[in-house]
This record gives structure tokens, sequence and C-alpha cells, in this order.
């Protein structure tokens, strides 16, 4: 069965802060793909980036970056000066090629104070 | 349209009612994806459609609920006998293709509350 763990419930910084949000997943599928989601207040789901089980170089989009590391099953997400809008709830989630649907952690909620 | 399209926003039934929600996937798109969001931040994944054709109702609660997919018309969601339980959002995502190689793009979500 896959799971996806996001042990961190709530994180809260000061503006300008690098935080980072840990994502642990577990599959038994060679091939499989990740992603990061990003939930604001208003409710809808944005996409934030995704990556496939075979290429664990890391991203970086601006202030967002993301740390693939298949030996520890991990996909953290990193934002670099975090702002006032970056508060979100923010989910990582697995999908296997098989079923198609995404299995998702249950969020970190992050909050950004002035 | 270039946007999932999900009606109502809101929707609110007494224990025991029918519910129904519409999904308009994005143009073009051929698969869709119903997702139940329950106590603010769990995601369960009840049901997915290729065009018209269920592909995986492994999540769904096969004695109230149902979907539908038809050509020309949005998908719905119907929930027969609503429970207090089935309060949740209701997120549909549609994806170009169904491979883990394309993004789905989810919809605005629909609030149902069952009192």
């Amino acid at each position: 069965a896959q799971k996806v763990t996001q042990a961190q419930t709530e994180i809260s910084v000061v503006e300008k802060e690098d935080v980072t949000l840990d994502c642990v997943y577990e599959t038994r599928d060679t091939t499989y793909y990740l992603f990061w989601y990003k939930q604001p207040p208003s409710g809808e789901l944005v996409f934030l980036i995704r990556r496939n089980s075979f290429d664990e170089q890391n991203e970086i989009s601006g202030r967002y970056s993301w740390n693939f590391q298949k030996s520890t099953s991990s996909f953290n997400f990193t934002i670099t000066a975090s702002q006032v809008v970056d508060s979100a709830v923010y989910f990582c989630a697995l999908m296997d090629t098989g079923r198609r649907a995404l299995t998702f952690g249950s969020g970190t909620r992050l909050q950004v104070q002035p | 349209g270039e946007e999932v399209a999900q009606t109502p926003k809101h929707l609110v039934r007494g224990e025991g009612q029918k519910a129904k929600l519409y999904c308009a996937p994005i143009k073009g798109h051929s698969y869709v994806f119903w997702y139940q969001q329950v106590l603010k931040n769990e995601f369960k994944f009840l049901i997915s459609f290729q065009n018209e054709n269920v592909f995986d109702e492994t999540g769904m609660p096969k004695e109230r609920f149902s979907a539908k997919c038809l050509p020309n018309s949005p998908c719905s969601l119907e929930i027969q006998a609503t429970k207090l339980e089935d309060s949740a959002v209701y997120f549909c995502a549609s994806s170009l293709r169904g491979g883990a190689a394309t993004e789905a793009f989810f919809g605005q979500g629909t609030r149902l509350t069952v009192v």
C-alpha cells in the first residue's frame, strides 16, 4: 500500500525566513510520481511540481525548491524568503502508475507572519 | 473550458436527502477524478473515469455513492440518503491523459454540509 507522511502539522515563521516542509513516502512501485500542491485559504488546490522516480535532480523555481532523495524516500519542499502570501496548507502526494490516483499526505499548514 | 468547473460551490442537505454534484472537466481532457476532503485536510480518492468509462472505483462507497461521465454532459457524483459523515469538500480533477506524467488540474470544490 502507498503512504505519504507529512509529520509537520503546522509551521509558523516570520516573513523572510526560509522554511522546509517535509514529505516521506512509501511505495512498492519502482516507477511513481511525486507532487506538491498548495491549498490557500480560499480552498482551491494549486499544482506546484511533479517529479518522477527516475529523476533525482533537485529543482528550483523562484523562491521554491524541492529536494528528492530516493535513498530516504523523501521529497522535501523549501520556500526561501517566505512571504505572507505563502500562508496555506501544502500537500505532498504520490501517484502510482497503475491506479493513477493520488495518495495525499495529511498536509502541513504554513503560517507566515508579517 | 480552461478550468475545471464544479457546481454548486456549496450544498446543504438534510440527513437522508440526495445530493448531486457536477464537474465539467477541462476541454480535451479525457480523465476525470473525484476526491473527498474531510476534516479539513484528509483527501480520499473516490473514483476516476477515462472518458465515459469507469477507470478505477476502488475508493467509492458502493452503497450510496454513484458517479457518471456521459458524453456532452458534465460528470456527476451522486450521494443517495446522505449521512452526517458525508459532510466534506468534494474535488473534481481532470487530466489530459491518465498517465502520471500529466498533472491533474483541480476544480474549486463543492462543499457539502449534511445537517
